[in-house]
């Protein structure tokens, strides 16, 4: 079975420049997660979509992030504009809720660099 | 609200055994997740248990659950170079979300 694809991998741009990522998701899972995980920090959840309805986003700062998720199967998380704090990884799990718990399957991340 | 702290640093010899401690601080998660991340890769799940265990057994890895203080360990038998990583506990609250420690560096020394 593929994993959760993610890219680019890595990311350099200029304040105030904008963004975008991109995950695909194992196929079926129903849940995407879009979590930011800044350097020696745990991963933190950004926004979480149950098919392409929005679960949860109360830690997404709007004013500058949005995301979506089409179709309920690809997801892009957007940035615009960067600022210098925005540097982190970016990870994309899915899951699927079959079974007696929920197993989140994380991508590789993108790295982001705002300079 | 939910918040989640680990030790920041463990380093132990090949062959000993490593222990990595959690708390966490809701009282009505389900599950608590250990998970893996090595340099430059993204998460995988090591384990799991549920919140009515005490203990969970796995192959080398063992949980141990203390739900009256609200503690969680990872012991990692006969640790080899190979488990040389950043280990994460999280707990799950509400529509499945999961709070993340901010991760265990873990060394192994040959």
């Amino acid at each position: 079975e593929a994993g959760v694809a993610q890219s680019p991998r890595y990311k350099i741009i200029e304040k105030r420049q904008s963004v975008a990522f991109w995950c695909n998701p194992i196929s079926g899972h129903a849940t995407l997660y879009w979590y930011q995980q800044i350097l020696g920090q745990g991963p933190k959840l950004l926004i979480q979509f149950q098919n392409n309805g929005v679960v949860d986003d109360s830690q997404l700062p709007k004013d500058r992030f949005s995301a979506e998720r089409l179709k309920g199967v690809d997801s892009t998380l957007k940035i615009q504009p960067a600022k210098l704090e925005d540097s982190a990884v970016y990870l994309c799990a899915s899951s699927s809720l079959g079974g007696l718990f929920l197993t989140q399957y994380f991508g590789p991340g993108t790295r982001l660099l705002v300079l | 609200g939910e918040d989640v702290e680990q030790s920041l640093f463990l380093s132990v010899r090949e062959g000993d055994s490593s222990v990595i401690n959690c708390t966490y601080t809701d009282s009505s998660s389900t599950y608590l997740y250990w998970y893996k991340q090595e340099p430059g890769a993204g998460l995988q799940l090591l384990t799991y248990i549920f919140s009515n265990m005490d203990m969970k057994q796995d192959q080398r890895l063992t949980v141990l659950l203390n739900k009256k203080d609200k503690h969680l360990s990872l012991r990692i038998a006969d640790t080899q170079t190979g488990d040389s990583a950043i280990y994460f506990c999280a707990e799950e609250g509400s529509n499945y979300k999961l709070t993340f420690g901010k991760g265990t560096l873990l060394t192994v020394n040959p």
